[in-house]
């Protein structure tokens, strides 16, 4: 069974620019939660994709973005890089479906994106 | 609205002494809760979780973690230390199983010999 896998592993880019980071979900899973994590502070939830459609997002700004394909992979595109960018990005799969019980996160190795 | 509060960002132990990881939430529907481990440059793992039933929780590697409703809070202890565990610990807490997590700033663990 493959875990969850992010590409790329590291990205520098500079303000102003795009970024796309990617997502693999672990087999079986149908639901990915974004997370970003700053230097020296907790992952805070970007948002999640259940069977290709937004299920919640947390407090950020519309240049955040992101799709689910029909595989179940992931992508977060962020626009107008800022140099607060900077973070960590974490993926999330899990199984979700209504009326489920518990249904574990299992994080990614993340995606270490500086901006200059 | 959820929240976690984790005391104490860095926590020094002798190698073999007991580990208590602070975490206290807030939570206005009953609470998931989770403590994840993350070792440098690599993402999270689940040490345990609670959803509901048994109030004290056993997981991975020694760590157990107990839910006090009244004290709202879901501490961390391991008997006895080991230098394999210096990592960066989390307390999140969430409504649902599946939905977002809400993360406390995390607790660096350190293990002297």
């Amino acid at each position: 069974e493959t875990g969850v896998t992010q590409s790329p592993t590291h990205l520098i880019k500079t303000r102003g620019q795009q970024v796309t980071l990617r997502c693999s979900s672990q087999s079986g899973h149908n639901t990915v939660s974004w997370y970003q994590q700053a230097l020296g502070q907790g992952p805070q939830f970007i948002f999640q994709y259940y069977r290709e459609e937004e299920n919640g997002r947390g407090n950020f700004p519309p240049r955040f973005s992101g799709l689910q394909f029909p595989n179940y992979s992931s992508e977060l595109n962020v626009n107008a890089l800022e140099l607060d960018d900077s973070a960590l990005y974490l993926c999330a799969s899990s199984y979700g479906g209504r009326g489920s019980s518990y249904n574990e996160q299992f994080f990614g190795p993340g995606t270490r994106l500086t901006v200059l | 609205a959820q929240s976690v509060t984790q005391l104490g960002s860095h926590v020094s132990v002798s190698e073999g002494a007991l580990v208590l990881l602070r975490c206290n939430y807030s939570s206005s529907v009953p609470p998931y809760l989770f403590w994840y481990v993350q070792y440098p440059n690599q993402g999270l793992q689940l040490l345990l979780k609670y959803t509901t039933g048994a109030t004290l929780v056993k997981g991975i590697n020694g760590f157990e973690a107990e839910f006090k409703k009244s004290e709202t809070s879901f501490h961390l202890t391991k008997p006895s230390a080991h230098m394999s565990d210096a990592a960066e610990y989390f307390c999140a807490v969430s409504r649902d199983s599946s939905y977002k997590l809400i993360f406390g700033s995390g607790t660096r663990l350190l293990v002297r010999p």
